[in-house]
């Protein structure tokens, strides 16, 4: 069975500090993995996917196939950033449809 | 147009009506997805559409009636629900199945009286 686990419901941290959202995954394969962002009154949006290797507005995961892990990490936080954070993990062949949503993390950046 | 669009935005129903929830998206994306999403809490999948037909149906209730008119458009068809059915209902396209980048809708927020 395919599981992403975001350990930290709430996080806070004043602007300009460095963030990171951590997320654990289970999965007996390769999968793909993805960031999702919800900011307030918007639409989930995807803000980074592993396979990419891109930053957006800052933010950058790795993933590490050794830790299960696809931690997201900002090295200076803005308030703009303040949102619902979402890992997902999207599996292989005939799970491929099925991408699995971590309980997500509160993201508040403080002035 | 790199939008997926839902209508009603809101929707009050008694647990006998009968309404439905549409999705419409030009992108030309082959895979669409329904996604049931309770207050505080992620989105849950309820149904998978790959070139318009039935892939992955998690279970959900048969008072919920997915259906794919077209590679563009999805409903989902409501009857006799109850009160917890109330929530956020979500629509996603992605390229193809297993295609990466889920594109979400804005939902339709639905309230089961």
């Amino acid at each position: 069975a395919q599981r992403v686990t975001q350990p930290e419901k709430l996080l806070s941290v004043f602007k300009g500090a460095p963030v990171e959202l951590k997320c654990n995954y289970s999965y007996s394969g390769s999968p793909e993995l993805f960031w999702y962002v919800q900011y307030s009154r918007q639409r989930l949006q995807l803000l980074l996917r592993h396979i990419s290797r891109e930053s957006i507005k800052g933010f950058t995961a790795d993933l590490n196939k050794g830790e299960t892990s696809f931690h997201l990490k900002k090295p200076f936080a803005q308030e703009e950033d303040s949102a619902m954070y979402y890992c997902a993990l999207s599996g292989q062949n005939t799970n491929a449809g099925k991408s699995t949503f971590g309980d997500g993390t509160t993201l508040t950046v403080k002035p | 147009d790199t939008e997926v669009t839902q209508t009603p935005k809101h929707l009050v129903m008694g647990m006998t009506n009968k309404k439905s929830l549409k999705c419409e998206q030009h992108m030309g994306h082959r895979a669409m997805y329904w996604y049931k999403q309770k207050a505080k809490k992620p989105p849950e999948l309820m149904f998978v559409y790959s070139y318009e037909k039935l892939s992955i149906n998690e279970s959900v209730p048969s008072r919920f009636s997915p259906e794919c008119p077209n590679s563009s458009l999805l409903n989902l068809h409501l009857h006799a629900l109850q009160p917890e059915d109330s929530a956020l209902y979500l629509c996603a396209s992605s390229s193809f199945e297993g295609g990466g980048e889920l594109f979400f809708g804005e939902g339709s927020r639905l309230t089961v009286l």
